[in-house]
């Protein structure tokens, strides 16, 4: 059953405590992206990878952090320098960026999310 | 740099009645659209996408969308909507032979029997 999986759906961070959210999938797709999702602002990019070894920050990249050791796994990290992490994190995928033909393979396909509040 | 404009938050439709949501995006150069739906307590799923040739695209469940570059537009429309259509609605871009996606705001449908 390909897809992408995100672990945990619920999470409790703490005051001044680091919480990481997994993300993996099983499509052999080379890029990778985590975006959150509030209420009435869409999803915004947090970080995203487009090959293993490599990510480039998102438009909110502060308050996080990245790794991607592995092609199937870019699991990410929310700080304590995070000082809004109440948020749907959403993790997607799609194969490596092309051109010409080849972008019509570039479809981001999403994980279930999870669900990050504060306590 | 990029935007996607979405300028209905929220719709309220009854079931038969036609839908058309709108999306703008800000950027002159080869744009890649995207409609994305996530029905509740579901993952986000692809509806349609845009890339080249016909501006009309036909996706999932009777969804279409017209592509208009003079007006920068990929407005999604249904002829007739279903309760099963509630669901949030996203629309999205690229651009060139990039996948860094940038969203709009979403627009929440809801659709009563």
């Amino acid at each position: 059953d390909g897809g992408i999986t995100q672990s945990p759906k619920y999470l409790f961070r703490k005051e001044g405590q680091n919480v990481t959210l997994s993300c993996e999938q099983n499509l052999n797709h080379d890029a990778m992206y985590w975006y959150r999702q509030d209420p009435g602002q869409g999803l915004r990019l947090i970080y995203y990878s487009q090959i293993v070894n490599d990510f480039q920050k998102g438009d909110i990249a502060e308050g996080y952090s990245v790794s991607r050791e592995k092609k199937e796994s870019f699991p990410l990290t929310v700080t304590s320098a995070q000082k809004n992490p109440t948020a749907f994190y959403l993790c997607a995928s799609s194969r490596e960026p092309g051109q010409g033909i080849r972008r019509a393979k570039n479809i981001q396909y999403f994980g279930a999310g999870t669900r990050l509040s504060v306590l | 740099a990029q935007s996607v404009s979405q300028h209905n938050h929220h719709v309220i439709l009854s079931e038969a009645a036609s839908l058309e949501l709108g999306c703008n995006y800000s950027y002159g150069g080869t744009v890649n659209l995207f409609w994305y739906v996530q029905y509740p307590g579901q993952h986000l799923q692809l509806l349609l996408k845009y890339f080249s040739g016909d501006p009309l695209v036909k996706g999932i469940k009777g969804f279409e969308a017209e592509f208009i570059k003079s007006k920068f537009s990929f407005n999604l429309r249904k002829p007739s909507v279903q309760w099963s259509d509630t669901a949030e609605y996203f629309c999205a871009a690229s651009t060139g032979g990039g996948n860094k996606l940038t969203f709009g705001t979403g627009t929440q449908l809801k659709v009563e029997l």
